[in-house]
């Protein structure tokens, strides 16, 4: 079936630190992959996705890139600010309408001033 | 504004009481879903609707119902809570897409007692 994998954390930056998250994936087929980030007291919202291999899907500043090879989906930014304290969420889509959706744990991030 | 309403933001309530949390959509959206949010565990699917009249379980629906009479609502019933059902729990919904990003409201977070 299909999992997705990523580092619970908390992972705790200094601000203007580089960040990567990283994110893999087993899945039948050729998955969409997002990620999306919940703020706190909030629902999860849509940060960015990819739907293909190679694509780059960014937003806000965060990147990440669809690796079929590596089965891989990491978000990187390259300086946080303390507004980008959240609990961030990989997840892959495999077809079939939404019911499809697979979210990993969640990587709680810290970003102190 | 777009958006996915979910009520109560808060609710206490005591073992086999019944309850109902409301969900509602304003985005002619055909899917909706249920999850709930646990430490450790992230977020596990309770109940979808891919539209009208049509229910699925998801990975935990035990304990659960839901309704999807119109296309704007889907609540989630308790007939007779436990405390192991204390969670935070997330309606979503989304067009019926493989890249359809799902929309989330903003949590109603149970305490059963």
């Amino acid at each position: 079936g299909n999992s997705v994998t990523q580092m619970e954390g908390p992972v705790t930056l200094s601000e203007e630190a580089f960040l990567t998250i990283n994110c893999t994936y087993t899945a039948t087929g050729y998955p969409s992959l997002f990620w999306y980030v919940q703020y706190p007291g909030e629902g999860l919202q849509l940060l960015l996705k990819a739907t293909k291999a190679d694509d780059k899907g960014s937003n806000k500043g965060f990147e990440a890139t669809y690796r079929k090879e590596t089965t891989s989906f990491h978000l990187e930014k390259g300086s946080v600010q303390v507004s980008d304290s959240a609990v961030y969420f990989c997840a892959l889509s495999s077809g079939g309408g939404a019911d499809g959706l697979t979210f990993g744990k969640g990587t709680h991030l810290i970003i102190q001033p | 504004e777009a958006q996915v309403t979910q009520n109560p933001r808060y609710l206490i309530t005591v073992t086999g009481k019944k309850l109902t949390v409301t969900c509602s959509q304003n985005m002619n959206h055909e899917y909706m879903s249920w999850y709930r949010q646990d430490p450790g565990l992230g977020l596990r699917q309770i109940y979808y609707s891919m539209n009208v009249e049509v229910t699925d379980k998801g990975d935990v629906p035990e304990g659960y119902k839901v309704s999807r009479k119109e296309k704007r609502n889907f609540p989630l019933i308790l007939e007779s809570p436990s405390p192991n059902q204390t969670s935070l729990y997330f309606c979503a919904s989304s067009w019926r897409s493989e890249n359809s990003p799902l929309h989330f409201g903003n949590g109603t977070r149970l305490t059963v007692t």
